[in-house]
């Protein structure tokens, strides 16, 4: 149930079993990134946040790592339960700029 | 409840209406964003404000849309002569800016122009 490198629109993985999805960001600029977790009918919610001086960032049950030689970001979720399924985006930001520039969304399914 | 609070959720609308939407952001926080979400995508920026002032606009704000966020505390955000186009979910989140700022979203209002 794992993916690493390739953005996939689509993750399905077995409840218990780790996650990864993955972000392409686009500005080399970008000097703060946020992924969030959007349930269905509800806005975005925040789930971790990673400053460019840092390559990784632990939370609770959430690992967020970052490569800026590739622009590549992603997020680890440790043993994924049924209330993680939901559509997880990737945001980025640049300290100058007010906006969020978003990436594709991966919709994650758990089985139970 | 303390978190960005948006009013109506849903709005259905003939083709050529105008509609207004309302935002009331979390109460000390000093920037407020506006962005539109389609069906499978992301959240795309339209504008943002510090306290009242309008500092950005996106090209995809045509002159049909206009936000106000008069007092510095909650916003509108009104779409002229609608298009079946401007069917989308309009989030608005908010933060308290200190440099490096988690935006906080509202719920969304659902507009659908048929």
């Amino acid at each position: 149930g794992e993916s690493v490198g390739l953005h996939l629109p689509t993750l399905s993985v077995q409840e218990g079993d780790n996650s990864i999805i993955n972000c392409a960001y686009s500005n080399s600029a970008s000097d703060y990134f946020i992924w969030y977790k959007q349930e269905s009918g509800k806005g975005p919610q925040f789930i971790i946040d990673i400053r460019s001086n840092m390559d990784k960032r632990q939370g609770q049950r959430v690992t967020v790592l970052l490569n800026k030689t590739v622009k590549h970001l992603s997020l680890q979720i440790a043993a994924t339960q049924p209330g993680d399924s939901a559509v997880y985006f990737c945001a980025e930001n640049w300290s100058n700029a007010g906006k969020s520039t978003f990436g594709d969304g991966t919709t994650l399914t758990v089985k139970p | 409840d303390t978190g960005v609070s948006q009013n109506p959720r849903h709005k259905i609308t003939k083709r050529g209406q105008n509609v207004t939407f309302r935002c009331d952001p979390i109460s000390e926080h000093n920037r407020l964003y506006w962005y539109r979400q389609t069906l499978g995508q992301g959240p795309e920026f339209l504008t943002y404000f510090q306290n009242e002032a309008q500092l950005e606009k996106s090209r995809l704000l045509s002159d049909r849309f206009s936000a106000e966020r008069p007092k510095g505390s909650f916003s509108t955000l009104e779409i002229q002569r609608t298009e079946q186009g401007d069917s989308a979910m309009y989030l608005c989140a908010s933060s308290l800016y200190v440099g490096f700022g988690e935006q906080f979203f509202g719920p969304g209002t659902r507009l659908t122009v048929l």
